[in-house]
């Protein structure tokens, strides 16, 4: 069946340090993978999008890798802010611009 | 622009009752979607919608109704609400291929 998995469910680091977030799938061939924030009581808010044919997208503070053999993108903020709190959603798109979302990882960051 | 807005932000039902959530976007997008999210779950595609008068089953569509009429509305009906309907309701619109934008989702409780 299909899966998508993000590595932990919650993810606590220091202000200043990178947070790195691993998103692992199965039996899916997505032509785009989708990075989103959502904070409490909000809809998820659009952060990074990289395609297949990508390696490496990088915006401001912010990294995604995608790795179409290892079927895993990795999701990097770099000098981490207490603001950059909230809970991280990965997602693949496939079919008919269908997203199918990951758990999502709650990080941390603390002063 | 408004972007998407869902109403109302929250409703109690009771079993057995039928209600009508609402979505708007105001962007002339021709994707628009329904997801529910339920804690260790992750967002769900219920239906979703490839232009007006398309429309078409996602994940977990059972028990839902929706329908398409124009470009803006997208409302998503509840036949018989069960307690298993209890859930976060959130809707997205794009353009195709492009990256989806939610609402601010609307708190469902079935008694």
């Amino acid at each position: 069946s299909q899966k998508i998995e993000q590595n932990s469910e919650a993810l606590n680091i220091q202000e200043g340090k990178t947070a790195t977030l691993t998103c692992n799938y199965t039996n899916y061939s997505p032509a785009y993978l989708q990075w989103y924030r959502q904070d409490p009581g909000r809809g998820p808010v659009f952060l990074l999008l990289i395609r297949e044919n990508e390696k490496e997208k990088r915006k401001e503070r912010l990294k995604v890798t995608f790795d179409t053999t290892l079927k895993q993108s990795l999701f990097h903020i770099t000098a981490s802010q207490p603001a950059d709190s909230a809970t991280y959603l990965c997602a693949l798109m496939a079919g008919a611009n269908n997203l199918f979302f990951g758990t999502g990882t709650r990080l941390t960051v603390i002063p | 622009n408004a972007g998407v807005t869902q109403t109302p932000k929250f409703q109690v039902l009771k079993t057995g009752q039928s209600m009508t959530l609402q979505c708007a976007q105001d962007m002339n997008h021709e994707y628009m979607s329904w997801y529910r999210q339920d804690p260790g779950m992750g967002l769900r595609l219920i239906h979703y919608s490839v232009g007006a008068g398309i429309t078409d089953q996602g994940e977990v569509p059972n028990g839902y109704n929706v329908s398409r009429s124009t470009t803006e509305d997208f409302p998503l009906r509840l036949l018989s609400a069960a307690p298993s309907q209890t859930s976060v309701y959130f809707c997205a619109s794009s353009s195709l291929g492009e990256t989806q934008y939610f609402g601010p989702g609307t708190r469902l409780l079935v008694l």
